[in-house]
């Protein structure tokens, strides 16, 4: 079965820290991975999309990469701000369908 | 980025009541739409594709009589839950990739069925 966890369900950091969110998945054949951002009782931003070729992608703050062979991906925030504060979603699309199968998320917390 | 809505960002209705959901993408086609269903506190579980053109594809376990889809056009999919139950409350998001694979998703929209 294709799935995706996330850890830690939760993370709480003070502002200025740079910080690891982590994301792992069964079966090294993705297509591509998303990262995506979530504010409470919002939809979903897309952040960074990796392509099953490529190892890292980067914008502004956010760097993510992707390790396919350990299944296994990060996101690095550097300099966190109290307006990162939101729930952290990685999607795997698997098949190349564009369907994605979703971990379940972190949720930070960014204290001022 | 590519722009996708949904309406209504959120509905109340009677148990029994049929409550139809808009996604549209507003600034590019997409020939494929996703409809997931979001529970407090949970991740995102994908109920079906829509298809522009074509029936939709649904997921195991989701109930296509249901949960009715129709792509009416490369910009708009609707999904219709039809005789709503409490159960069926829960926050549902569409969304659709753009040529360059990135999946963009509506607002969602939360549905309490009284």
């Amino acid at each position: 079965k294709q799935e995706v966890t996330q850890i830690p369900a939760a993370l709480s950091v003070p502002e200025g820290e740079n910080l690891v969110l982590n994301c792992s998945f069964t079966d090294s054949a993705i297509y591509n991975l998303q990262w995506f951002r979530q504010d409470p009782g919002k939809g979903l931003t897309s952040l960074l999309l990796i392509q099953s070729s490529q190892r890292e992608q980067t914008s502004g703050r956010l760097n993510a990469s992707l390790d396919k062979s350990s299944g296994r991906s990060t996101l690095y925030i550097a300099a966190s701000q109290p307006g990162d504060s939101a729930t952290y979603l990685c999607a795997v699309n698997f098949g190349g369908a564009q369907k994605l199968v979703f971990g379940q998320g972190t949720r930070l917390t960014i204290n001022p | 980025g590519a722009v996708v809505s949904q309406h209504p960002s959120r509905v109340i209705c009677k148990s029994g009541t049929s409550v139809k959901i808009e996604c549209r993408s507003l600034d590019f086609q997409a020939t494929t739409m996703f409809w997931y269903r979001q529970f407090p506190k949970q991740s995102l579980m994908l109920m079906a594709t829509s298809n522009e053109g074509s029936k939709a594809t649904y997921e195991q376990g989701v109930e296509k009589d249901k949960f009715l889809i129709n792509h009416a056009s490369l910009t708009l999919s609707t999904l219709t839950v039809t005789s709503a139950h409490p159960e069926d409350s829960s926050f549902y998001i569409c969304s659709a990739p753009t040529n360059q694979e990135t999946q963009y998703f509506g607002p969602g929209t939360r549905l309490l069925v009284l």
